[in-house]
């Protein structure tokens, strides 16, 4: 299976704390992305990180990659209690539909 | 802008009767994919589309659904003879192409069934 898997599956904090997600996949990828879904509501898009990128940033997120381990982070800083929701990682599979693979997401609650 | 519309946001069907969820992509996308989320899971690949024709199904169970992407109007994915287990939260997303591009989901559609 090609199915991303995210840790820790669930993380409570403090507003202001640093939330770290990891994920693992397992085949190679061009691409990997994480996706936010608040209760009831679709997944939105937070940052893509192609293959041959180590580290992105996007506001107060920060994304690792290291595909020698097959693994992505997630650093969101300064957490807010508006950040809390299911995070997704997810690779598009190589070649054809580059239809995205996910894993099962990590619940964040940031406690006001 | 408008994002990826699904309607409607909420269905209930009885157990054998038709299921139809609507999905219209974003302006200019062309590119269509149906994914399931059952209740604390991740989302599940169904279909991809693009105008006209179905590219790549190989999440689609065998009978039952079908999937299509008309030349105009919303893509349609359609199950037929509903069963309980079909009870789940279906999205839509849409993409401008392919070759590391972000796809922009819909808000989904809850199909429960009675």
């Amino acid at each position: 299976s090609q199915q991303g898997e995210e840790d820790p599956q669930a993380l409570s904090i403090q507003e202001g704390e640093n939330a770290t997600m990891n994920c693992s996949y397992k085949t190679s990828i061009n691409n990997l992305q994480w996706y936010r879904q608040n209760s009831g509501r679709g997944l939105v898009h937070l940052i893509l990180i192609r293959s041959n990128e180590r580290e992105k940033h996007s506001g107060r997120l920060r994304v690792t990659l290291d595909t020698s381990k097959k693994s992505s982070s997630l650093l969101i800083t300064a957490s807010r209690a508006a950040d809390t929701a299911s995070y997704f990682c997810a690779n598009p599979t190589q070649g054809g539909s580059e239809k995205l693979v996910f894993g099962k997401g990590m619940k964040l609650t940031v406690n006001p | 802008n408008a994002g990826v519309m699904q309607n409607p946001r909420h269905l209930v069907r009885r157990r054998g009767q038709e299921a139809r969820l609507r999905c219209s992509p974003m302006k200019g996308h062309s590119h269509v994919y149906w994914y399931r989320q059952l209740p604390e899971e991740g989302l599940k690949f169904m279909v991809y589309l693009q105008k006209e024709n179905i590219i790549d199904e190989s999440g689609m169970p065998k009978e039952r659904f079908s999937a299509e992407f008309p030349k105009e109007g919303p893509s349609i994915l359609r199950i037929q003879q509903v069963v309980r287990g079909d009870s789940a939260a279906y999205f839509c997303a849409s993409s401008p192409g392919r070759g590391n591009q972000p796809q922009h989901f819909g808000d989904g559609t809850r199909l429960s069934i009675l």
